[in-house]
């Protein structure tokens, strides 16, 4: 059984960057055709995709928050990580790590959560 | 950019009646169509993808269907448990969810 796990500071101050942590375990963050990919929620809204990186080290980013943005791989730890710079109080959210299965005939799903972390920007 | 809507944006049920949810894209996404269910303080939970294959583990209660720009999300009959927010997903786009309520 896969799981994922999220990790970081739960407050971060505005202007700095957010970094966080998704630890991979019960499968291999190597394994062809699963990317992996953050996901945010900010509290009583609805989901966003940030980005997502695959054991290559290749990513793609929300064009939104392209400019701020850093995803990267540790295969050797199996986890992923996640930056985001400038950061403001429209960033607070609960922060998602997920496993994103995307086949050559088939679309996107993501299979595998993290049970999410909630980080607060303070001014 | 595809933008995912869904309708209604809130459906007041009671146990045992059929849910119908409906996602709708502003261009063909083929059958590259997912579903979630979340609940309060949980993690969003896959139930479909491509449009009409159920994830491992979710009751036969609920079916997808569609292709191109509609799609449906059906509970044909539903369990307390089942009362909780429901997003459709296209790759890097969440629709803004449909909430299942009493």
């Amino acid at each position: 059984q896969v799981q994922l796990r999220e990790s970081g500071p739960g407050l971060v101050k505005s202007s700095e960057t957010l970094s966080l942590t998704c630890t991979v375990s019960g499968g291999s963050v190597t394994r062809g055709s699963y990317y992996w990919s953050w996901i945010r929620q900010p509290p009583g809204k609805g989901l966003e995709w940030i980005g997502y990186v695959y054991n290559s080290g290749s990513t793609k980013y929300n064009p939104s928050l392209k400019s701020r943005v850093t995803i990267s791989i540790d295969t050797s730890r199996n986890q992923f990580s996640l930056k985001l710079n400038s950061v403001t109080a429209a960033d607070t959210a609960l922060y998602y790590c997920a496993r994103d299965f995307r086949g050559g005939d088939s679309g996107s799903y993501l299979d595998y959560w993290g049970q999410g972390t909630l980080v607060t920007v303070a001014s | 950019e595809i933008v995912l809507t869904q309708s209604p944006a809130t459906l007041s049920l009671s146990p045992g009646e059929r849910a119908t949810l409906s996602c709708r894209a502003s261009q063909s996404v083929r059958n590259y169509l997912a579903w979630y269910q979340q609940k309060p303080g949980q993690a969003p939970r896959l139930l479909i993808y491509d449009a009409s294959n159920r994830a491992t583990g979710i009751p036969a209660r609920f079916s997808g269907s569609g292709s191109g720009t509609d799609f449906t999300l059906t509970i044909s009959s539903l369990e307390a448990e089942d009362f909780a927010i429901y997003y459709c997903q296209e790759r890097n786009t969440f629709g803004p969810g449909t909430k299942v309520d009493f």
